[in-house]
């Protein structure tokens, strides 16, 4: 099975400054990869995937995330945050586009 | 994309008793999944629902405790047995997004076990 690991539990940040969120997964077979927001006493959103071609994915709301595969991570980051982009963050695996394995969760507050 | 609805939003209830979650989307789906968000924690699978035939659990997940049904394309139940305040979390519902590889997910029904 799938092991997803953020690195970081909680990110505190300075509106207006850049972040990344780290993401690493265990398998060294191809993967698919996401990750997800989800905003206080809300349902997950989908910020953006990598399923093939350009390492470097765009998303939602200023949001990039770059895949390597030799480092087999998924960072997430955004050159500019606001205090609207507090929220919990998750990167998530799949091998076979129907089980999803998840990271414990980034919690980004962002602070003016 | 899909809208998927689920009820209740939030419930508390007494330790010992049931509780069946519906979740409906708006389009027919092959595959619905059910997950469980503990305080805190990140998202695990309970189950795989499929309709037309039995779901399949994950390890750690029986279907003693979370019997769940799955009636048609749209909708499913998860029913949470004989609760504990260890039961006490969020459940999610998901599909899997036909052709665009995501999973959309409910808004979640927070239980919690008294």
């Amino acid at each position: 099975a799938q092991s997803v690991t953020q690195l970081d539990s909680q990110v505190p940040v300075f509106e207006e400054a850049p972040v990344e969120l780290r993401c690493n997964y265990s398998s060294s077979v191809s993967v698919y990869l996401f990750w997800y927001v989800q905003y206080p006493n809300q349902g997950l959103q989908l910020l953006l995937k990598y399923l093939s071609g350009s390492t470097l994915v765009k998303g939602i709301n200023g949001f990039e995330a770059e895949f390597n595969k030799s480092q087999t991570s998924f960072h997430l980051r955004k050159p500019s945050v606001h205090i609207s982009d507090t929220a919990e963050y998750f990167c998530a695996v799949s091998e076979g586009f129907n089980k999803f394995y998840f990271g414990s969760g980034t919690k980004l507050n962002v602070k003016p | 994309s899909a809208v998927i609805s689920q009820k209740p939003s939030r419930d508390i209830c007494q330790r010992g008793t049931s509780l069946t979650i519906q979740c409906q989307v708006d389009s027919q789906v092959t595959m619905m999944f059910w997950y469980r968000q503990q305080p805190g924690q990140s998202l695990t699978l309970i189950a795989t629902a499929n309709q037309g035939s039995e779901a399949t659990y994950e390890s750690g997940f029986v279907i003693d405790k979370f019997p769940i049904s799955r009636p048609n394309l749209t909708f499913s139940t998860l029913t949470v047995s004989n609760m504990s305040p260890e039961d006490s979390s969020i459940y999610l519902c998901s599909v899997d997004g036909t052709g665009d590889h995501e999973q959309y997910f409910g808004p979640g029904t927070r239980l919690t076990v008294t």
